[in-house]
Formats: structure tokens, sequence, C-alpha cells
């Protein structure tokens, strides 16, 4: 069973208009850790945030913040105010303590437009 | 240098050669990361490294070998690979394999692009 779903393939944002990327996970664990990572097309994963299984507030980091419903089992990240550089690929991720694993969803594909 | 680098940035390899891609990571992390990002897949991972010892390897084919020799450095050894192993190779690392969002969190670098032949 796929453990992370991310249901839009490609987005489109005005610049500074806020966008919401979708990700809803799937795991049995009571701890677990969700990531967000942004990837250029330069190829490097950037990490931008996390949100801990057990945090009773969302994440925000700058511009980023994750809205999470754990009884929804969704972690949809917030991007505001978007810019031209935000133009990437983003992954959502989870890592659960079962085995150590840690699971990609298959990416959005961001684009800002002008 | 900082962060996590790998070499090299691209490599085209026949099926009969033996390569090997390198990882070296300076942020005093005690946990390594190989990856797999193919078309259109989600990025899988392939191996896991907790100080220098695997504690994953998820089904990985024996043609892909990687080694550990301490906590900086990563390697994955190639040998006789298939034309559908044709990737983006990731390495990253984290101070923890869990624990708080500092210490969890992987930091990638920049990756390994091979093309099988």
């Amino acid at each position: 069973a796929q453990k992370i779903t991310q249901t839009q393939p490609g987005m489109f944002v005005q610049e500074k208009e806020a966008v919401t990327l979708d990700c809803t996970y799937d795991t049995s664990d009571p701890s677990y850790g969700l990531f967000w990572y942004k990837q250029p097309s330069s190829g490097e994963m950037i990490f931008l945030i996390y949100q801990g299984s057990y945090d009773q507030q969302n994440a925000t980091e700058g511009r980023y913040s994750l809205n999470f419903q754990k009884a929804r089992k969704s972690a949809n990240l917030v991007i505001s105010a978007s810019q031209l550089g935000d133009s990437a690929m983003y992954f959502c991720a989870m890592r659960t303590n079962t085995g150590n694993q840690f699971y990609f969803g298959t990416g959005t594909s961001l684009t800002v437009i002008p | 240098e900082t962060g996590v680098t790998q070499t090299p940035r691209h490599l085209v390899m026949g099926m009969t050669n033996k390569k090997s891609l390198k990882c070296e990571q300076h942020l005093g992390h005690n946990a390594m990361y190989w990856y797999k990002q193919s078309a259109k897949k989600p990025l899988e991972l392939m191996f896991v490294y907790n100080f220098k010892e695997q504690t994953e390897n998820n089904s990985v084919p024996s043609r892909f070998s990687p080694e550990c020799p301490n906590s900086s450095h990563l390697f994955l050894h190639l040998h006789t690979l298939q034309p559908e192993d044709s990737a983006l190779y990731l390495c990253a690392s984290s101070q923890a394999l869990v624990g708080t969002s500092s210490q969890e969190t992987q930091y990638f670098g920049p990756g390994t692009r091979l093309l099988v032949l």
C-alpha cells in the first residue's frame, strides 16, 4: 500500500499568491515524522519543514507552513507569497519507527507564473 | 566544504563495468542513506547506515553493494548493472535515525545521475 500520496502532479500559482500542496499518508505507527522537500531542476533535495506526530501545533518555517490534520492523515504544505524561485518539484515524506523506513510521495511540480 | 557532497555528478557506464559512487557528509551526522530516484516513481530508499552499521537493505539487488567505512563516508559500488538502473542516486545523512525534528531530518547531496548503456 502506498504510504505517501500526492494527488497533484502539477500545480500553477500566480506570483505573490499562496498555494497548497496536498499530501496524505498511511501508517499504523503512533510515532512518525512528516517532511516536505523541494527539488529544483538541479536535483538536490532541500529540506523545507517537519511535523512530528505528537506536535500539537502546525509547523511553520518562514513562508512555509504545514497544515497537519492527524485524524485525516493529511499534511498539506502551504506556501505563502509565492516567488518565481519556488518553481520546483515538491515531495512529501514520512519517517516511521517500524523498520526505520522513509517513504516519499511521487511529488508535485509547482510552477510560479509571473 | 559543508553539507553533503557526492561524486561523480554524472556517470555513464556499460553493463559490464564496475564503478563506485561516493558520498561524504561534513555535518557530524551518524546516519547515512542511499536513495534511487527514477523518472515518475517515488524516491526509493535503498540502504540505511547508522554508526557505520547497515540497518536497512530494502531488497536491493546484489549488483548494488554499499560500504560505510566511517560515519562521514558512504560508497555505493556498482557491478554489472542493467539499463533500468539508470537513475539519479541520492545520498543523505541525518544526526539520528529517529529523534527530534532536527535530529531525524535528512539532508541530501546533489546526486549522481547514472546512465547505464
